[in-house]
């Protein structure tokens, strides 16, 4: 089946940790996003990447890192630098670029919750 | 700044009710608005709106887009329990090449 796999679905971490989490997707997409939810706050964007070996900064990318080494693969590591990082975090690609007209889809999503 | 509002933030109606949710925008360079359904991880693409005025359907659901109101409604009649769910808004902002996401609201239908 083709999609977007994200793991793991659920995480703790202890401040002070950094962690990573993964999405692998099998859809041939060029573009991949990460992006934090909230309750009330809706998605907001924190990286995404057009190409493989690229990658741009979203609206809240401090104490977030990504690559992009693998067409399908766009890992996130949290660092310990994110300040409030308890969040579930979504994955998504899309074939092109948006302003194209390229629907987003996106994962399952990964719990984080710092204990 | 760019901003993407949604109205109501939480609906709860019976099943068999019409129901119509907001979305209105301030977003520089708009390219498109479009609409999701989150049911309880991964949002559902819905509908893709760019021009205004034209009627996007798709079974008991429908939607428009009103560029010179900055706003678009999703309407959904004679729902059902499987109806519940968050419907996300978004809006292509085509200089910064990201969407821009509204808060959500939260639907419930009660049987």
């Amino acid at each position: 089946d083709g999609g977007i796999t994200q793991s793991p679905k659920y995480l703790f971490r202890k401040e002070g940790q950094n962690v990573t989490l993964s999405c692998e997707q099998n859809l041939n997409h060029d573009a991949m996003y990460w992006y934090r939810q909230d309750p009330g706050q809706g998605l907001r964007l924190i990286y995404y990447s057009q190409i493989v070996n690229d990658f741009q900064k979203g609206d809240i990318a401090e104490g977030y890192s990504v690559s992009r080494e693998k067409k399908e693969s766009f890992p996130l590591t949290v660092t310990s630098a994110q300040k409030n990082p308890t969040a579930f975090y979504l994955c998504a690609s899309s074939a092109g670029t948006i302003l194209s007209g390229n629907t987003i889809y996106f994962g399952e999503g990964s719990w984080l919750t710092v204990v | 700044e760019d901003k993407v509002v949604q109205s109501p933030l939480s609906l709860v109606v019976h099943e068999g009710d019409t129901v119509t949710l907001n979305c209105s925008y301030e977003v520089t360079n708009f390219r498109s608005l479009l609409w999701y359904k989150q049911e309880k991880k991964a949002p559902t693409f819905l509908f893709m709106l760019t021009s205004s005025g034209i009627e996007k359907k798709s079974g008991r659901l429908s939607s428009i887009l009103d560029k010179k109101e900055l706003s678009s409604i999703l309407n959904i009649t004679a729902t059902q329990t499987g109806d519940s769910a968050i419907y996300l808004c978004a809006v292509v902002h085509a200089g910064a090449q990201k969407l821009v996401f509204g808060q959500g609201t939260r639907l419930t239908i009660n049987p």
